[in-house]
């Protein structure tokens, strides 16, 4: 049972441009949400998180969007670099220790 | 700081044979967690631990997999014996807490022959 989604394999953008990144998911107990980004033969590193009290967080070029009623994130990179092209996976957990959940993961390429 | 260590990195085994993976998490880190992740997917939770106790292990194969994490320090995972479906990278993660972000290491890749 996946309960959070990342329904987009595979994403393609121009550098210097704005690469969105989606993410749904089901339970609504989740009240923290994270991305981690992944390069081939590494483990994942983490890159942003949110609380599901707030509905935007932001760290340089990256931003994550938070739409509660419609359990959706969204990762935002701009302007896009090719160092950025890797997996990200969405992730999240309940409160009180649980574990983190993990999407599928999308791979961004980032094009010169 | 150093990460999370794991080894080996890569393990080749036939089906049936047994392997055991290692992970020595950040010092500090009070949780410890490992993750299997097959090709395509995202990480899935095989066990929790806080410290040397188990917090959950409800998706781990209990009839192959084990794992331990002696004196909540180092921990291991052992599976035996190992099935085709089994190949996957296993990740190693901690926290120095039980919530928030994840620190994982490198993984160890297995393929099961």
């Amino acid at each position: 049972d996946q309960q959070v989604k990342q329904n987009s394999p595979s994403l393609s953008v121009q550098e210097g441009r704005i690469s969105i990144l989606n993410c749904d998911y089901t339970n609504s107990m989740f009240d923290y949400f994270l991305w981690y980004k992944k390069y081939p033969a590494e483990g994942p590193t983490f890159l942003i998180s949110i609380s599901s009290i707030k509905d935007k967080n932001e760290d340089g070029r990256f931003t994550v969007f938070l739409n509660k009623s419609a359990k959706h994130l969204s990762l935002h990179i701009v302007p896009s670099q090719p160092g950025d092209s890797a997996v990200y996976f969405c992730a999240a957990s309940r409160p009180s220790g649980y574990a983190l959940n993990f999407g599928k993961g999308t791979s961004l390429l980032v094009t010169p | 700081e150093a990460g999370v260590a794991q080894s080996p990195r890569y393990k080749i085994i036939e089906k049936r044979q047994s392997v055991a993976f290692w992970c020595n998490p950040i010092s500090g880190h009070a949780t410890l967690y490992w993750y299997q992740q097959i090709l395509g997917q995202g990480p899935k939770l095989l066990i929790q631990f806080q410290n040397n106790g188990v917090v959950d292990d409800s998706q781990l194969p209990k009839d192959r997999f084990s794992a331990e994490r002696l004196k909540g320090v180092d921990s291991t995972l052992k599976i035996q014996p190992a099935k085709l479906e089994d190949s996957a990278v296993y990740l190693c993660a901690s926290n120095p807490t039980s919530s928030g972000e994840l620190f994982f290491g490198e993984g160890s890749r297995l393929t099961v022959l």
